[in-house]
């Protein structure tokens, strides 16, 4: 399968707690994007990367998130002490280039407790 | 600040009917617009994708058209079954940010058999 695969699919964790999260894009696609989706919401953006560079974060991402994409291949979400609120589906996608078609993954639902 | 709006939010028909669902955002200077298909608890699946030159796309049963002066798009699926059951979601990026899709908070569609 060469899509976009995310791991893990689902995530309980309690409040406090630190989590991440992984993204492997299709493997030729320089861009890639996290995006956060809440019960009954379309999914709000969060970050992207071209490569390794991280080139914009939406103010939802508070100093509890931080992203990684090292060697410009998979990336990584990380929230550190984790809040009721941060529950919800975290969605990954990747394109080649910018202004065109974004392919997404499966998400990772969290569920904190 | 691009803003994206579908209207209903959810839908009900029988099986065997055409289903219109409606899309619209405030900001036309758009690279593309996509519809997504998203069921419950999984992440999403690209329909079509309608660039900003063209009027429409087909895809079997589905076809959407754009009309990117005012600001609208409409997803018509034809001759609905119930595994059409999901919810649906349009997302446009603007010219002005390349990275971004904004996307509609959707239209839950039930197709009764």
């Amino acid at each position: 399968d060469t899509g976009v695969s995310q791991d893990p699919r689902h995530k309980i964790t309690k409040r406090g707690q630190n989590v991440t999260f992984r993204c492997d894009p299709i493997s030729e696609h320089n861009r890639l994007y996290w995006y956060r989706q809440t019960l009954g919401q379309g999914p709000e953006f969060l970050t992207y990367f071209q490569n390794e560079a991280q080139l914009e974060k939406s103010r939802l991402l508070s100093d509890r998130f931080s992203a990684e994409r090292p060697k410009g291949s998979f990336s990584t979400l990380e929230i550190q002490r984790t809040e009721q609120g941060d529950s919800a589906m975290y969605l990954c996608a990747s394109s080649l280039g910018g202004g065109i078609e974004q392919y997404f993954g499966p998400g990772t639902r969290l569920t904190v407790t | 600040k691009q803003e994206v709006t579908q209207i209903p939010a959810a839908l009900s028909v029988p099986e065997g009917e055409n289903l219109v669902l409606n899309c619209s955002f405030t900001d036309s200077a758009i690279y593309n617009l996509q519809w997504f298909r998203q069921d419950p608890g999984k992440g999403l699946t690209s329909l079509l994708l309608i660039q900003s030159s063209q009027r429409e796309q087909t895809s079997g049963r589905l076809n959407a058209s754009l009309d990117k002066s005012s600001g609208r798009s409409t997803l018509y699926i034809a001759a609905s079954q119930p595994g059409d059951s999901a919810t649906y979601l349009c997302a446009v990026i603007t010219l002005l940010n390349d990275y971004k899709l904004s996307f509609g908070a959707g239209t839950t569609v039930t197709v009764r058999a």
